[in-house]
Parts: C-alpha cells; sequence; structure tokens
C-alpha cells in the first residue's frame, strides 16, 4: 500500500489558470509538508502542518495555498499560475514535528505551466 | 538561504567502486539526514544522524558528521547500477518544527 499518495502525476496547465493538488498518507503520521523541487533539483519546503494547524509558512506567494481537512489529507491550491510555478511538487510526512525526524515522501507532482 | 551544500555535484563510477558524497551546512543543527531519489520518483530516506553522533553504519552506507567543520559525508561501499540516484543531505536546525533544508544533491552514476 502507498504510504504517501499525490494527485495528480502530470498537470499541464495554462497560465492564469486555478489548478489543486492532493496529498494523502496511510502512516497515522501528525505533520506534513509541502514541498517544491526546481529544474536544478533544489528543494525547498513550503508550508508543513501538524494535526491540522500550519506550522511552516515560508515566503511564498499568496496564491499558493495549502489546507488540510484532517491530518491524513494536505492539499496545495494554486491561483493564477505563472510559468515560473512549473515544478515538481512533493508532499511529505513525518511522525513527531519537533526533533526533525525523517520524513516520507510521495511520488510528485509535476507541473506545466504553459 | 541554502543551509547545506554537497560536493561533488556530480559523481560516476563503476561498480564494485566506493562513491562518497560531502555535505557542509551552517547552523546548529539537531540531526542530519541523507535521502535518496531515483530519476522520476519522490525522495526515500536512507540514514539520520544525530547532532552527538559521529558516526552511523546502515547495509552499505556510512555516514559520518563533524559538528566542528559543520560537514558530514556519505560513504557507499561497493557500489551497484541500482545505486545509480541523486543523493541529497538534509539539516534538521536546532529548536525546529521539523523543518529540514535540503542541500542540491549529488547525482552519482554507477556503471555496470
Amino acid at each position: 500500500d502507498t504510504a504517501v499518495s499525490q494527485t495528480p502525476k502530470y498537470l499541464v496547465t495554462q497560465m492564469g489558470n486555478d489548478k489543486s493538488i492532493k496529498c494523502e498518507q496511510n502512516l497515522g503520521h501528525d505533520t506534513m509538508y509541502w514541498y517544491k523541487q526546481d529544474s536544478k533539483k533544489f528543494l525547498k519546503i513550503m508550508f508543513s502542518y501538524n494535526n491540522k494547524e500550519l506550522i511552516i509558512n515560508e515566503t511564498v506567494p499568496n496564491r499558493f495555498s495549502p489546507k488540510s481537512p484532517d491530518k491524513a489529507h494536505l492539499n496545495l491550491h494554486i491561483n493564477s499560475l505563472e510559468l515560473g510555478d512549473s515544478a515538481v511538487y512533493f508532499c511529505a510526512s513525518s511522525q513527531e514535528r519537533d526533533r526533525g525526524r525523517e520524513q516520507y515522501f510521495g511520488p510528485g507532482t509535476r507541473l506545466t505551466v504553459t | 538561504s541554502q543551509q547545506g551544500e554537497e560536493d561533488p555535484q556530480a559523481l560516476s563510477i563503476q561498480e564494485g567502486e566506493n562513491a562518497t558524497m560531502n555535505c557542509s551546512y551552517k547552523t546548529s543543527i539537531n540531526n542530519l539526514q541523507w535521502y535518496r531519489q531515483n530519476s522520476g520518483r519522490g525522495l526515500v530516506h536512507l540514514i539520520l544522524i544525530r547532532s552527538n553522533e559521529r558516526e552511523k553504519h546502515s547495509g552499505r552506507l556510512r555516514v559520518t558528521l563533524d559538528t566542528s567543520k559543520k560537514s558530514s559525508s556519505l560513504l557507499i561501499t561497493a557500489s551497484r547500477a541500482a545505486d545509480t540516484a541523486s543523493y541529497f543531505c538534509a539539516t534538521a536546525l536546532s529548536g525546529n518544527t521539523g523543518k529540514l533544508i535540503f542541500g542540491q544533491g549529488t547525482t552519482l552514476q554507477v556503471k555496470p
């Protein structure tokens, strides 16, 4: 069974559109994350939720809005997509927020904005 | 600013050889972790070393941590073609919120 799953795997859309990426984890973890990986493979954290509470919000444009309906799900909604949003977005989860435990990553969503 | 920097950026070796990757960081850490990413896939956690540890082993992996030099190394012994992947170090900062800061990775190619 997949531990951390994301949908869709690929997303191709035009500038100005609004899109969502969904993430679910079945590991019983308390904390979930969104990362963005650019074309040079640089991985940067965007958001983190712990038990549905936002705990990390990096300097991300407010066009990006995470939503956590429950601790097993963390979705990412992006408004008014721009070319620079093209990247691979990874969801991850971990057992404990503190002490920086190992994180479990989803397979990624490759977003292409044309 | 980026916390971890990795060296080399790319490494190509023959099967059976050892591969060593290095990571440097800037601030105090709680622990340092290494992840592997196969092409087109998500990251997979390999090993975690705490700030009060100096060396850790897991199978063919050996990780060292030198907090005085703010550096770590990952050694893969007797490499296999299946080890071909990108390897990332990630630092968990002291007193953190679970946030990991990743280096830019080392791309390892193991030729059969």
